[in-house]
């Protein structure tokens, strides 16, 4: 079956950290650029971060650059992140999504994972 | 950062409707438009790319139009599975991409 399964999410301390992972199932994993897209509690979807194919090149929203890391392993078809210095307004669903092409373009997101939810609080 | 605005926020609706969502782009975005659908809980699923294109097994009520600034994402006649939340989605600046606020579809 063709899918993305998150985990990792939960309750964290402000100024914590999280390590989210998604494991891609029935595709051809390292052929494909992926992301993490985020949504806030009654907000709308917020791109965080994308990784090449190869691992070679990330990107990241201006909202989380130096605080979160994007990162992956093909060998296990396992896509990661690492988030620290987390804030209040980090809480959401977080979601992986695989893009269309090995690198980031002109693209879109034609698979999704149902998400997994990380909470920022004292 | 190109801003997407999406109208309306909320949108009551019956089953056999037609409803039609509108997204407008802070600058011309040429056709890199994409829509999506989300369910609480679910995976976020493609409708359609490149504006007009129809994402393989998604069902034909679905369709998009548009080009530049303003697109429109249009159910022809509304079926129960379709209550959720429709987001689109610029790819014309490769990074970041960026996102509407949403529109939820709501059974009247």
């Amino acid at each position: 079956e063709v899918q993305l399964l998150e985990s990792g999410g939960g309750l964290v301390q402000p100024g914590g950290s999280l390590r989210l992972s998604c494991v891609a199932s029935g595709i051809s994993f390292s052929n494909y650029a992926m992301n993490w897209v985020r949504q806030a509690p009654d907000k709308g979807l917020e791109w965080v971060s994308s990784i090449s194919g190869s691992g070679s090149s990330t990107k990241y929203a201006d909202s989380v650059k130096g605080r979160f890391t994007i990162s992956r392993d093909n060998s296990k078809k396992t896509l990661y992140l690492q988030m620290n210095s987390l804030r209040d307004d980090d809480t959401g669903a977080y979601y992986c999504a695989k893009d269309r092409e090995a690198v980031a373009g002109h693209n879109w997101f034609d698979l999704w994972g149902q998400g997994t939810l990380v909470t920022v609080s004292s | 950062d190109i801003q997407m605005t999406q109208s309306p926020s909320s949108l009551s609706a019956s089953v056999g409707d037609r409803v039609t969502i509108a997204c407008r782009a802070s600058q011309s975005i040429s056709t890199y438009l994409n829509w999506y659908q989300h369910k609480p809980g679910k995976a976020p699923k493609l409708l359609v790319y490149a504006a007009s294109t129809l994402q393989s097994g998604v069902p034909s009520r679905f369709s998009g139009s548009g080009s530049g600034t303003d697109f429109t994402l249009t159910i022809s006649s509304l079926q129960p599975e379709d209550f959720a939340t429709y987001s689109c989605q610029q790819s014309y600046s490769t990074l970041p991409y960026t996102f509407g606020q949403g529109t939820k579809l709501e059974i009247k």
